[in-house]
């Protein structure tokens, strides 16, 4: 079952701009991840924040934990053509034998 | 290798026949993953292996199902007597160990006619 609901599902904005991406989540987590996936690609790895994290950076990336609420953000800023994309967000409950469960995704259109 | 590499990266077959997915995850990763993606179920996890062991298999949709990995590297995703229902990009990833960031190959584009 898809846990993570990302939010909005599409974006459209214009080149230098910033984008921002929300996730919701159901149950406890012990991290949550953001991908990127190009159009016939696999998806890319950009960021792990930890339960006991609440935001974390990584070159235009910021991304926050709000483990009350269940909820995150990724702000992704000065915005280029090239991060057209969809971005999921994937939890991690830890331990077990369970792999990522996925959002739907957010697809973000840069305009040149 | 570089990255996760899978094989082949697009498959058509009728319905009834038997297919076979590889994937060749990334040299030293332990922990190995396997999820499809579809339109209407978006990115599903199916199973992970460490090592060689697959703990827990209950994420793979039906018994035609089945996957293995030998010598802590190579897998293999095997689905019998195909339906259209199993048409979607299944995507291979691995990682150093468990709670790691995950590397993914590009993906099985699977058509079942």
């Amino acid at each position: 079952s898809q846990q993570g609901e990302e939010d909005p599902q599409a974006l459209s904005i214009q080149e230098g701009e910033n984008a921002t991406m929300n996730c919701s989540y159901k149950t406890s987590i012990n991290n949550l991840q953001w991908y990127r996936q190009n159009s016939g690609r696999g998806l890319v790895h950009l960021i792990l924040i930890r339960s006991n994290e609440r935001e974390k950076h990584s070159g235009r990336l910021r991304v926050t934990l709000d483990t009350s609420k269940k909820s995150s953000s990724l702000l992704i800023t000065a915005s280029r053509a090239a991060d057209t994309a969809s971005y999921f967000c994937a939890t991690d409950a830890g331990g077990g034998a369970d792999g990522l469960t996925f959002g739907k995704g957010t697809h973000l259109i840069i305009q040149p | 290798g570089a990255g996760v590499s899978q094989s082949p990266s697009n498959k058509v077959t009728e319905k009834g026949k038997d297919v076979e997915l590889r994937c060749d995850p990334i040299s030293g990763h332990t922990a190995l993953y396997w999820y499809r993606q579809s339109l209407g179920q978006g990115l599903e996890f199916l199973i992970y292996f460490q090592g060689n062991s697959a703990p827990d298999k209950s994420g793979l949709p039906s018994d035609r199902f089945s996957a293995e990995r030998t010598g802590g590297s190579v897998s293999t995703l095997t689905i019998q007597r195909t339906q259209q229902e199993d048409s979607a990009v299944y995507l291979c990833a691995s990682s150093l160990w468990r709670e790691q960031p995950q590397h993914f190959g590009d993906g099985t584009r699977l058509s079942i006619l």
